[in-house]
């Protein structure tokens, strides 16, 4: 069964400095696909990226930062010098492509705040 | 604009009433996905559509009921037997299959009184 796991429930750092943002996942599938959503005060969730599990390589994208291991079954999200905008909830998702019942399993969240 | 559109924003219900949730996506999308959010916690799956006349029950389905009668929208009743049903509610559509992520709306805000 399909499972993501967010250990974290709250983090606070202060502006400036870097932040890493674990996510532990489990499914039986050999093709899927993780992602990382936003979610700001407003409630919406913003997409910020995916990963199929063919592709290992890293991304960076601006400060924002992804480290996927396939071998530990970890998709973590690196934020380096943090802003108070990135404060937010961050959540890890999971979806099997091929499942007859493909569906997208959230993490509990990580509650970011990022002090002035 | 191609998008997914939950109404009304926010919701007041008296206790004992069922309640419908609309969930509308012009993206051609076939999955939709309803997830509740409760105050300081993750997303748990409800109920989730593959295609058209087709719909499966997530992780608390209890209490709730869907239809996918047509392929852009999936509305959720929240019936008088789920027993807390004030919550943040969330709709997402995406294509199954593929390499896209799921594209959520806004929410809706349901308090039942």
């Amino acid at each position: 069964a399909q499972k993501v796991t967010q250990a974290q429930t709250e983090i606070s750092v202060v502006e400036k400095e870097d932040v890493t943002l674990d996510c532990v996942y489990e499914t039986r599938d050999t093709t899927y696909y993780l992602f990382w959503y936003k979610q700001p005060p407003s409630g919406e969730l913003v997409f910020l990226i995916r990963r199929n599990s063919f592709d290992e390589q890293n991304e960076i994208s601006g400060r924002y930062s992804w480290n996927f291991q396939k071998s530990t079954s970890s998709f973590n999200f690196t934020i380096t010098a943090s802003q108070v905008v990135d404060s937010a909830v961050y959540f890890c998702a999971l979806s099997e492509r091929y499942s007859s019942a493909s569906k997208i399993i959230f993490g509990s969240g990580t509650r970011l705040s990022i002090r002035p | 604009d191609g998008g997914i559109t939950q109404s009304p924003k926010y919701l007041f219900r008296k206790e004992g009433q069922n309640v419908t949730l609309s969930c509308e996506q012009n993206l051609n999308h076939d999955a939709m996905y309803w997830y509740r959010q409760d105050p300081g916690q993750g997303l748990r799956l409800i109920y989730y559509s593959q295609i058209v006349n087709d719909f499966q029950k997530g992780d608390i389905a209890e209490g709730y009921s869907v239809s996918r009668e047509k392929k852009e929208s999936f509305p959720l009743t929240v019936t008088s037997a789920q027993k807390n049903p004030t919550a943040f509610y969330l709709c997402a559509s995406s294509m199954p299959g593929s390499d896209t992520e799921a594209f959520f709306g806004q929410g809706t805000r349901l308090t039942v009184v």
